[in-house]
């Protein structure tokens, strides 16, 4: 069935430094990529899109990379700061195909240390 | 403009007992969901909406059920709840036409013992 990955489950890095955060899918028919950052005890918040027409998209600190032969996109946080520190997912779905619906990866713990 | 409303936000729950959790949106949303998110599994989707009336199963659909007669609320329907189903729940809504972005709503955290 679909599935993605995402790796490293825990990433620690310090304030300044740039963090890397990878994903591979399972279909190629998903055509949207989004990233969502969850702090503790609150809802997943997106951060960052992607479409599968578009191979790179920065918004300010944050890009995103979409590699669709090798079917894998990559969070880059560049100049990390400490309120970057959260727990990050990725997710892809097919647009308006099957509703929509999102498959997640499993998360990846961002600690950013002053 | 509230966006995506969950309620309720806590619940404990005895083996057996059946409970309902309302979602509702004020964005005239099409599409709405129902996510349970388990330590280290990420977000699982367990039903979703593309319009009223309609429902579909995701990834883990057992032992839920779901309904969407009015357009701005879905509801998620445990029958006979399992220490299993602690979790926390999110329900998402977003357009059927323009951006594919989803918007969560604030979680519902419930304890089955």
């Amino acid at each position: 069935g679909e599935n993605v990955e995402q790796h490293p489950s825990t990433l620690s890095v310090q304030e300044g430094d740039s963090a890397v955060i990878k994903c591979t899918y399972s279909d190629s028919a998903s055509n949207y990529f989004p990233w969502y950052k969850q702090e503790l005890g609150k809802r997943p918040q997106l951060i960052i899109d992607i479409r599968s027409n578009v191979g790179e998209k920065k918004d300010q600190r944050i890009a995103v990379t979409l590699n669709k032969t090798a079917k894998h996109f990559s969070l880059h946080i560049t100049e990390t700061q400490p309120e970057d520190s959260a727990v990050y997912f990725c997710a892809a779905s097919k647009g308006y195909n099957q509703g929509g619906k999102l498959i997640f990866g499993q998360g990846t713990e961002l600690s950013v240390k002053p | 403009n509230a966006g995506v409303t969950q309620t309720p936000k806590f619940r404990v729950l005895k083996t057996g007992q059946s409970m309902t959790l309302l979602c509702a949106q004020d964005m005239n949303h099409e599409y709405m969901y129902w996510y349970r998110q388990d330590p280290g599994m990420g977000l699982r989707l367990i039903h979703y909406s593309v319009g009223e009336g309609t429902t579909a199963k995701g990834e883990v659909p057992d032992g839920y059920n779901v309904s969407r007669l009015k357009k701005q609320n879905f509801l998620l329907g445990l029958e006979s709840a399992a220490p299993s189903q602690t979790s926390v729940y999110f329900c998402a809504s977003r357009t059927g036409t323009g951006p594919y972005e989803q918007y969560f709503g604030p979680g519902t955290r419930l304890t089955v013992t």
